[in-house]
């Protein structure tokens, strides 16, 4: 089983809707979860990350942590055609485990 | 501009050649690591760095070699390559402050190991 889990999608919305994005993990010391969003043939560009269990807000990004379910989950609101691209969740402490990616997809 | 700057973008090569990819920062972090993408595996860490002369293995280590001299460079060394080592490679850099994670990704070197 890998340490962090990640369904690859591909998810496909129209704009303007609500996007969940979700990943479990099984290493219980994990404390610090990062959501990476990654263009297509670019770098992995940080969105946010949260210590231990709850929500963090930044704009219309929600990143959300329960330990005690391990499931990390991030939330996209009013969602566009810009947000289209890969979504990974990561966590660890200097050795970091990512998951596999989330393809999204934004539809005008 | 604050950016992780690799070369090459994109090389093919041929197995056995020893080849080099540079990673450089520029930053002031102190921690910099290696990752390789690959299609249904996602991102592995391959070595990182927590400053100078400090490396440790990653999660795929086989067949790769770091350096850590100075604090902005951070070079990915293939002594012999072969066509496994075929990938999507990544350097990234953050401040450790306690390993957040906060890391700062490079654009990325396509390899083909013929």
């Amino acid at each position: 089983q890998k340490e962090v889990e990640q369904d690859p999608g591909p998810l496909s919305v129209p704009e303007g809707a609500i996007v969940s994005l979700n990943c479990t993990y099984s290493n219980s010391a994990f404390q610090y979860f990062m959501w990476y969003r990654q263009y297509s043939r670019k770098g992995p560009e940080l969105l946010m990350y949260t210590y231990s269990s709850g929500n963090k807000e930044d704009g219309r990004f929600t990143a959300q942590v329960d330990k005690s379910s391990k499931y990390i989950s991030l939330f996209i609101r009013d969602s566009q055609p810009s947000d289209s691209a890969t979504y990974l969740c990561s966590s660890g402490t200097y050795k970091y485990i990512f998951g596999t990616g989330t393809r999204l997809k934004v539809l005008a | 501009e604050a950016q992780v700057t690799q070369n090459p973008r994109y090389l093919i090569t041929v197995t056995g050649k020893k080849l080099t990819v540079t990673c450089s920062q520029n930053m002031n972090h102190e921690y910099m690591s290696w990752y390789r993408q690959d299609p249904g595996l996602g991102l592995r860490q391959i070595y990182y760095s927590m400053n100078v002369e400090v490396t440790d293995k990653g999660d795929v280590p086989e067949g790769y070699k770091v350096s850590r001299k100075e604090k902005r460079n951070f070079p990915l060394i293939l002594e012999s390559p072969s066509p496994n080592q075929t990938s999507l490679y990544f350097c990234a850099s953050s401040f450790p402050t306690g390993g957040t994670g906060e890391l700062f990704f490079g654009e990325g070197s396509r390899l083909t190991v013929l």
